[in-house]
């Protein structure tokens, strides 16, 4: 699976749009972009995932750039609560060894 | 649905000791994977499982053993446990799904070796 390379730490403004991004400059054409987070403590989170085409749920979107090489995850409105690790993986069809980095954290401040 | 349940959630042990992190998820994930987080650290994978009777190493396995008798349970053993094993402990399932392999975590499992 590609490596990735995220910043170890972003501050954002509550009420604000947190936009982390992930380099992925390895990718190959089947790795998926996954996102996960993890709040202090807590088992880790799933956030969303994506091949090529940007995604969008009830918690985030995901802007994955034409050449694959990176992607940023956008939380709309961050909140006190989104303060957590945010994890930027990169995954096979079936990769089974999921990778965990050292993730960005995200300060959310009011 | 409970998804995925761990436990002790916290355990201390002595140097030498054995004991068994049992992890169990209703969800009928064919995929099941154990993590070890230290702290500053991300997680890391011990052992997983992508079926019942069928185990596979991840990127610390020593000192761990891992079964997969069922869909449902995948029990990690310390069979001689040592300080460099504290940790917190992450078990995590998923679907087989191509392109969709979204893990569920569990709670997390606390271990002190002294």
């Amino acid at each position: 699976d590609a490596k990735t390379t995220q910043p170890p730490s972003m501050d954002c403004a509550e009420g604000r749009a947190a936009n982390l991004p992930c380099n992925h400059s390895t990718i190959s054409g089947n790795e998926y972009v996954y996102w996960y987070r993890q709040i202090h403590s807590q088992g880790p989170q799933y956030i969303i995932h994506g091949l090529k085409n940007n995604e969008t749920n009830e918690m985030a979107s995901l802007i994955i750039t034409e050449d694959r090489k990176s992607s940023t995850l956008i939380l709309p409105h961050a909140t006190l609560r989104d303060t957590a690790v945010y994890y930027c993986i990169v995954r096979g069809l079936y990769g089974n060894k999921l990778v965990f980095g050292a993730g960005t954290i995200l300060r959310v401040k009011s | 649905n409970a998804g995925v349940t761990q436990t002790p959630k916290f355990q201390v042990l002595k140097t030498g000791q054995s004991m068994t992190l049992q992890c169990a998820q209703d969800m009928n994930h064919e995929y099941m994977s154990w993590y070890r987080q230290d702290p500053g650290m991300g997680l890391r994978l011990i052992h997983y499982s992508v079926g019942a009777g069928i185990t596979d190493q991840g990127e610390v396995p020593n000192g761990y053993n891992v079964s997969r008798s069922t869909t449902e349970d995948f029990p990690l053993r310390l069979l001689s446990a040592a300080p460099s094993q504290t940790s917190v402990y992450f078990c995590a399932s998923s679907y087989r799904v191509p392109g969709a392999n979204v893990l569920t975590f569990g709670a997390g499992s606390r271990l002190t070796v002294l």
